[in-house]
């Protein structure tokens, strides 16, 4: 089945500090690949998605490129805030039309001033 | 921006109570889901609905129900709540009809902190 791999633990970083966080995934057919942020006492915010290989996904600084070659879709952002503290997930939606995300375990970013 | 609402956002309750989290949106959409979020911060999908009189279990064992009897409402049922219980409840929902691809992007309500006694 569908599967999603974050890099474990948590991410502290200073601010300023360029962020990566590393995201593999397991499909069959076509997927729909998404990084979604959730800040402390919310729920989940779509932060960017990429719909076919090649597609590069950015928002607010953050990008991510759907690489099938390695299947991959890893998160970058060249100079974090501290108002990037959050857990991102990544996760992937199958091709079939019925929308159903396998999320990864997702990552605590933590950003010190 | 997303108008997915979650109420109550915050639930302490003590053990054998009987109750209801409830999840609403005003995009239309057919498709909901209920996730929940353990400590650890993974999500577990535990039940979801392509539309009115639809609904389907997940990816994890629940004691919870749901029901889906108008397109913009999907409330979370548990007949009687446990320690277990405790935990982090998402909801969401995304666009475009059963079968058919979309836009595949959820959205998510606020979530709901359920503490059981």
């Amino acid at each position: 089945g569908n599967s999603v791999t974050q890099m474990e633990g948590p991410v502290t970083l200073s601010e300023e500090a360029f962020l990566t966080i590393n995201c593999t995934y397991t499909a069959t057919g076509y997927p729909s690949l998404f990084w979604y942020v959730q800040y402390p006492g919310e729920g989940l915010q779509l932060l960017l998605k990429a719909t076919k290989a090649d597609d590069k996904g950015s928002n607010k600084g953050f990008e991510a490129t759907y690489r099938k070659e390695t299947t991959s879709f890893h998160l970058e952002k060249g100079s974090v805030q501290v108002s990037d503290s959050a857990v991102y997930f990544c996760a992937l939606s199958d091709s079939g039309g019925n929308n159903r995300l396998a999320f990864g375990k997702g990552n605590q970013v933590v950003v010190i001033p | 921006e997303a108008d997915i609402y979650q109420t109550p956002r915050y639930l302490v309750i003590g053990t054998g109570k009987k109750i209801t989290l409830e999840c609403s949106q005003t995009m239309g959409h057919d498709k909901m889901y209920w996730y929940q979020q353990d400590p650890g911060m993974e999500l577990h999908l535990i039940h979801y609905s392509y539309g009115v009189n639809s609904t389907e279990k997940g990816d994890l064992s629940s004691e919870s129900t749901v029901s889906r009897i108008r397109t913009e409402h999907f409330p979370l049922t548990l007949e009687s709540a446990r320690p277990s219980h405790t935990s982090q409840y998402l909801c969401a929902s995304s666009d475009g009809l059963a079968g058919e691809a979309s836009t595949d992007t959820q959205y998510f309500g606020p979530g709901t902190r359920l503490t059981v006694l």
